[in-house]
C-alpha cells in the first residue's frame, strides 16, 4: 500500500532561517505529489504540486519542491522563512490516473520565532 | 460563499447516536472526497463522489459509515451508532472535474463522541 512519511513533527525556526521538510513516499509506479499547508484556524490549501517535467517546482509565497524520483523524496524548501508561515504542512501523494484519492502524511508543524 | 462549505463545524454525541455531516462544495465542482483526521495524523481517505455517483468507498471504516451525494451537490456524511473511535476531523474537499489531486478543501466537522 502507498505511505508517506514525514521525518520532522515539529519544526521551530527564527525568522530567516532556511527551511527543508522531508517527505518521502512509498511507491514504484508514476505518482503526483503535492505539498498542502493549513494556516491556524484556516482551511487545508494546496501550497505546490508535481505532476511531470521540471523536477524543481516552485509554489505560493517562496516555496519550492524538489521531486527525486531516485529517492522517493519531494522534500519542501524555503530560503528564508517568516514568522507568517506558521502552519502544519501535509506531504501528499496520489498514484498517476487515480487522482481521486490522496494519501498523506502525518503533518509537520512549523513554529517560526519573530 | 466562495468557499467549500460544511456543518455543524463541531458536533458532540453520545456514544450509540447517530450523526450526520454536511458539505456543501463549491459550485460547478463535480468531485466530491470526504477524508478523517484524528489528532495528530494527516487526513485518511474516506470517499470520493463524481457528481451523484459514488465512485469509491474504499476508505469507509466501517459499515456505520454511510454517504450520500443524491444531486450531485451537497454531500452528507452519516455515521451510525457513534463509537469513541469516530472522534475526528471530518474533511470535506471538492474539485471542479476530473481530479488531479487539486483540491478545495472545507474547514471540517470536529465530531466529539463521549
Amino acid at each position: 500500500a502507498q505511505s508517506v512519511s514525514q521525518h520532522n513533527h515539529h519544526v521551530i525556526l527564527s525568522e530567516a532561517a532556511s527551511l527543508e521538510l522531508g517527505c518521502n513516499y512509498s511507491y514504484g509506479g508514476t505518482v503526483n505529489l503535492f505539498w498542502y499547508v493549513q494556516y491556524p484556524g484556516q482551511h487545508l490549501q494546496l501550497l505546490l504540486k508535481y505532476f511531470s517535467g521540471d523536477p524543481l517546482v516552485k509554489g505560493i509565497k517562496g516555496f519550492e519542491a524538489e521531486f527525486i524520483k531516485s529517492k522517493f523524496s519531494f522534500n519542501l524548501r524555503k530560503p528564508s522563512v517568516q514568522w507568517s508561515d506558521t502552519a502544519e504542512y501535509f506531504c501528499a501523494v496520489t498514484r498517476s490516473g487515480n487522482t481521486g484519492k490522496l494519501i498523506f502524511g502525518q503533518g509537520t508543524t512549523l513554529q517560526v520565532k519573530p | 460563499g466562495a468557499g467549500v462549505s460544511q456543518s455543524p463545524r463541531y458536533k458532540v454525541a453520545k456514544r450509540g447516536q447517530d450523526v450526520a455531516l454536511r458539505c456543501d462544495p463549491i459550485s460547478g465542482h463535480v468531485s466530491l472526497f470526504w477524508y478523517q483526521q484524528a489528532l495528530g495524523q494527516g487526513p485518511e481517505f474516506l470517499t470520493y463522489f463524481q457528481n451523484e455517483a459514488q465512485l469509491d468507498k474504499s476508505g469507509l471504516p466501517s459499515d456505520r459509515f454511510f454517504a450520500e451525494r443524491p444531486e450531485g451537490s451537497v454531500s452528507t456524511l452519516k455515521i451510525q451508532r457513534t463509537q469513541q473511535e469516530d472522534s475526528a476531523v471530518y474533511l470535506c474537499a471538492s474539485s471542479f472535474s476530473r481530479p488531479t489531486g487539486e483540491l478545495f478543501f472545507g474547514e471540517g466537522s470536529r465530531l466529539t463522541v463521549l
